[in-house]
């Protein structure tokens, strides 16, 4: 089945903690990145890759790194988490960056107090 | 100044009252425009994409049309399963691969 999955789908953790939020995808797609979504905000892109070892940032990427080794494969990465980084996470993945659908993943719920 | 916005943010139908969403932008060239449904605690699903004015695209009860300005996602006789938030996001020629999403319209069909 082609799909996004995401790990984990719930964390709860406090300010200054690092942690990764794993993004696997296995259609072979070329472009992925990194959403976050916040009440009244709408969908808010963070990180884009447009194949292995080739990322640049969205919109919002302040306080957030990613990486791309492998073409399945986009992790998220806080290194120092806030609390305004409270969000839902998507990680989507398509064949394109223009014209074709993307594909999100099933989200993850991060709370930082 | 929203560069997308759409109209309304909730929207209450009955089963088979058809009815439309806005979806306006501001952008100077547009490069394509995506239609995406979401449901409650999941991840956007793709519907559309339409990248010309007087373009249209259909999917079982829902059709969507693009014109300069706007797009509208109409809606035909809706059922219940229906019920979602409709997201709709534009990608500007030029350059820049970040799409911009609006708010959404959170439409629930009563039965």
């Amino acid at each position: 089945e082609a799909q996004v999955t995401q790990n984990p789908r719930y964390l709860i953790t406090v300010t200054g903690k690092k942690l990764t939020v794993t993004c696997s995808q296995n259609m072979n797609h070329e472009y992925m990145s990194w959403y976050r979504q916040d009440p009244g905000l709408g969908l808010r892109q963070i990180y884009y890759s447009m194949n292995v070892e080739v990322t640049d940032k969205g919109d919002v990427p302040e306080g957030y790194k990613v990486s791309r080794k492998e073409k399945r494969n986009f992790p998220l990465i806080l290194e120092s988490p806030s609390p305004n980084q409270t969000s839902l996470y998507f990680c989507a993945s398509s064949t394109g960056t223009g014209f074709y659908e993307q594909y999100f993943g099933p989200g993850t719920r991060l709370t930082v107090t | 100044e929203d560069q997308v916005t759409q109209s309304p943010e909730a929207l209450r139908l009955q089963e088979g009252e058809s009815s439309s969403l806005n979806c306006s932008y501001t952008v100077s060239g547009l490069r394509g425009l995506f239609w995406y449904r979401q449901d409650p605690g999941k991840g956007p699903e793709f519907l559309f994409t339409l990248y010309s004015a007087g373009e249209e695209k259909e999917k079982e009860r829902l059709k969507a049309t693009l014109t300069k300005k706007e797009s509208f996602l109409h809606i035909t006789a809706p059922k219940p399963e229906d019920s979602a938030t409709y997201l709709c996001a534009v990608q500007e020629s030029g350059g820049s691969y970040i799409p911009t999403f609006g708010r959404g319209t959170s439409l629930i069909v009563h039965p």
